[in-house]
């Protein structure tokens, strides 16, 4: 079953702790998001990844780190310097040429 | 700056149809898309348009672009309680994979 997947769905941090978000997608896709959510905004970019082992940075990429060492995967790290982290994640990944497809995002809450 | 903006909210009877508008600033834009969003969940692509298309339509759905107004709205045809969600208006950045998301519209049908 083709698709992008988000885990947790849920996640709680504590004061002053990185946490990571897993995102992995099986549609062969070369480019791969994140965004974050907050109630009442449209979705804001937060790094983006166009090619394994490259990546570059959205319009809010402070207190947050990712990777890409594999095709299938993009791990955002919400760092403790993000002080305020509370929101909806969502991670999405783009084929040539195609519209961007999402995952069903992960809930980030502060303990 | 890349700007897209829509409207908060619409409510619309069951059965009625829905028109939920969105403005964009990029010029340059290459396609525009409807991303529905329902409680918890990502988002869904509905549809997109390629900028030089003036009308696209599928099924209950219908975008209508303005480019000289930068104006694109979407039309949904005997709307249902199932169609009760966020809906997301983006533009992409011309040479970027790269997608700008207006705030969303929350659409409300009530029976």
């Amino acid at each position: 079953d083709g698709g992008i997947t988000q885990s947790p769905k849920y996640l709680f941090r504590k004061e002053g702790q990185n946490v990571t978000l897993s995102c992995e997608q099986n549609l062969n896709h070369d480019a791969m998001y994140w965004y974050r959510q907050d109630p009442g905004q449209g979705l804001r970019l937060i790094y983006y990844s166009q090619i394994v082992n490259d990546f570059q940075k959205g319009d809010i990429a402070e207190g947050y780190s990712v990777s890409r060492e594999k095709k299938e995967s993009f791990p955002l790290t919400v760092t403790s310097a993000q002080k305020n982290p509370t929101a909806f994640y969502l991670c999405a990944s783009k084929g040539s040429n195609q519209p961007q497809h999402f995952g069903d995002g992960t809930r980030l809450s502060i303990l | 700056g890349e700007d897209v903006e829509q409207s908060l909210f619409l409510s619309v009877r069951e059965g009625d149809s829905s028109v939920i508008n969105c403005t964009y600033t990029d010029s340059s834009s290459t396609y525009l898309y409807w991303y529905k969003q329902e409680p918890g969940a990502g988002l869904q692509l509905l549809t997109y348009i390629f900028s030089n298309m003036d009308m696209k339509q599928d099924q209950r759905l219908t975008v209508l672009l303005n480019k000289k107004d930068k104006h694109l709205s979407l039309r949904i045809a005997d709307t249902q309680t199932g169609d009760s969600a966020i809906y997301f208006c983006a533009e992409s950045i011309e040479n970027t994979d790269k997608l700008i998301f207006g705030t969303g519209t929350r659409l409300q049908v009530f029976p």
